[in-house]
């Protein structure tokens, strides 16, 4: 299947400093899916992402894929205390209904 | 809508035990994932079931782990027997149509 890679694995942050995770594939990416995992949580869905440059934003969260479809990635404005968690990307599997997901990147807020 | 639903939500065994974990899907979706979680391996797929057949189980990782989805209401991950290293919190998820998958709540699987 394909293999979505992500860097950093872990990310410490000022509250108020921004922050950004990629997520780069060796292959081009139908779509490209991005989760948060709380603390103690479970991955929730945040969006996708499907057109090649596409950026969509939620509030201070501004999501990019590539044009190349290949890498995406997800910035944080303003990083506040309630955005800590694992930020996870998740690329299409080679079967239907499967994703295959990226190890996923630890933020963390210093209030 | 519910979301999907795990039960139990902790569970403590020992080892050689055998452990049954649940999941019942999000009502109308056809796909339905279980996963592991732990710090040192991250979030790993153990088998995922299109419109209740195994279509992966590439994932899972010994005879001792079966899974089983007799409706499209409900699915069972089962360990026989138990050993410490299988202490994890296990994740089911479901989808319909696209990629993208809903959680549930874990269930955190402790084997002494």
């Amino acid at each position: 299947g394909q293999q979505v890679m992500q860097i950093p694995q872990y990310q410490h942050v000022q509250e108020g400093e921004d922050f950004t995770t990629y997520c780069n594939s060796s292959t081009t990416l139908s779509n490209i899916q991005w989760y948060k995992q709380r603390p103690g949580g479970h991955p929730v869905f945040l969006i996708q992402l499907v057109k090649s440059g596409e950026v969509k934003k939620q509030k201070r969260l501004t999501f990019q894929f590539g044009e190349a479809k290949k890498n995406s990635s997800l910035h944080i404005t303003a990083t506040q205390t309630t955005d800590v968690g694992t930020y996870f990307c998740a690329g299409p599997g080679t079967n239907a209904g499967k994703s295959t997901f990226g190890d996923g990147t630890t933020l963390t807020v210093k209030p | 809508d519910a979301g999907v639903i795990q039960s139990p939500r902790h569970e403590v065994t020992e080892m050689g035990q055998e452990v049954t974990l649940r999941c019942k899907p999000i009502s109308g979706h056809n796909s339905l994932f279980w996963y592991r979680q732990t710090m040192m391996r991250g979030l790993e797929l153990l088998i995922y079931f299109n419109n209740n057949v195994p279509i992966d189980d590439s994932g899972m990782p010994e005879d001792r782990f079966s899974a089983k989805m007799p409706n499209a209401s409900f699915s069972t991950l089962k360990i026989q027997p138990s050993e410490p290293r299988d202490s994890a919190v296990y994740f089911c998820a479901s989808s319909w149509g696209t990629d993208t998958q809903y959680f549930g709540p874990g269930t955190r699987l402790t084997v002494l």
